[in-house]
């Protein structure tokens, strides 16, 4: 069964860009969650999606976004990039979401420069 | 307002040597749960444990151990027999049933380095 997948690896970019980040879960998983980490903050979650619907929002300004797709695939975007926005961004799929586990993939690391 | 806190933000140890990583949590839900993940230099997030709150039992998985304390609000993480291959960041976090969908709330992660 392959794991969750997340395009790009790597990315650097420029403060001002905007830049969207792909995430496939795990095949059968409808929850699609997003995280931020970086060394201030740790990891820091960013939305959730279950069925193309976002179900669970955290405490970032609303140049984060995101969306989910009828095959479950999500992809986050962040518009006009700061410097703080560099991060590790971790997607998590799990099937419902609902207490059950999660699992991570390998995560896309983002450096405005 | 839930938080996890994981007091040790670095360890090393000497192989086969155990080690344990604490985790304090705080919550207002009475159901939620708890769980482990360790984060290797290859930076994925690899699930360890999911324990729910009204199963306070210890759990044993090979060299891994956890510890639920209710009384404490504790949940803590014992390797036995460290091996450098256990080389990571652990992170505890906590879900909360009354939060709509999954939302991790995680600790700040204890860097574990075991030598060889």
């Amino acid at each position: 069964k392959a794991g969750v997948t997340q395009t790009p690896r790597y990315l650097i970019k420029t403060r001002g860009q905007q830049v969207t980040l792909s995430c496939s879960p795990i095949s059968g998983h409808r929850s699609v969650s997003w995280y931020q980490q970086t060394p201030g903050q740790g990891l820091q979650f960013l939305f959730e999606y279950f069925s193309e619907t976002q179900r669970n929002k955290g405490n970032f300004p609303g140049r984060f976004s995101g969306r989910q797709f009828s095959n479950s695939r999500s992809e986050m975007n962040v518009s006009t990039l700061e410097l703080g926005d560099s991060a590790l961004y971790l997607c998590a799929s799990s099937f419902s979401g609902r207490l059950a586990e999660a699992f991570f993939g390998q995560g896309t690391r983002l450096t405005v420069v | 307002a839930q938080k996890v806190t994981q007091a040790q933000t670095e360890i090393s140890v000497v192989e086969k040597e155990d080690v344990t990583l604490d985790c304090v949590y705080e919550t207002r839900d009475t159901t939620y749960y708890l769980f482990w993940y360790k984060q290797p230099p290859s930076g994925e997030l690899v699930f360890l444990i999911r324990r729910n709150s009204f199963d306070e039992q210890n759990e044993i998985s090979g060299r891994y151990s956890w510890n639920f304390q209710k009384s404490t609000s504790s949940f803590n993480f014992t390797i036995t027999a460290s091996q450098v291959v256990d080389s990571a960041v652990y992170f505890c976090a906590l879900s909360e049933a009354g939060t709509s969908g999954s939302r991790l709330t995680f600790g700040e992660g204890t860097q574990l380095t075991v030598n060889p």
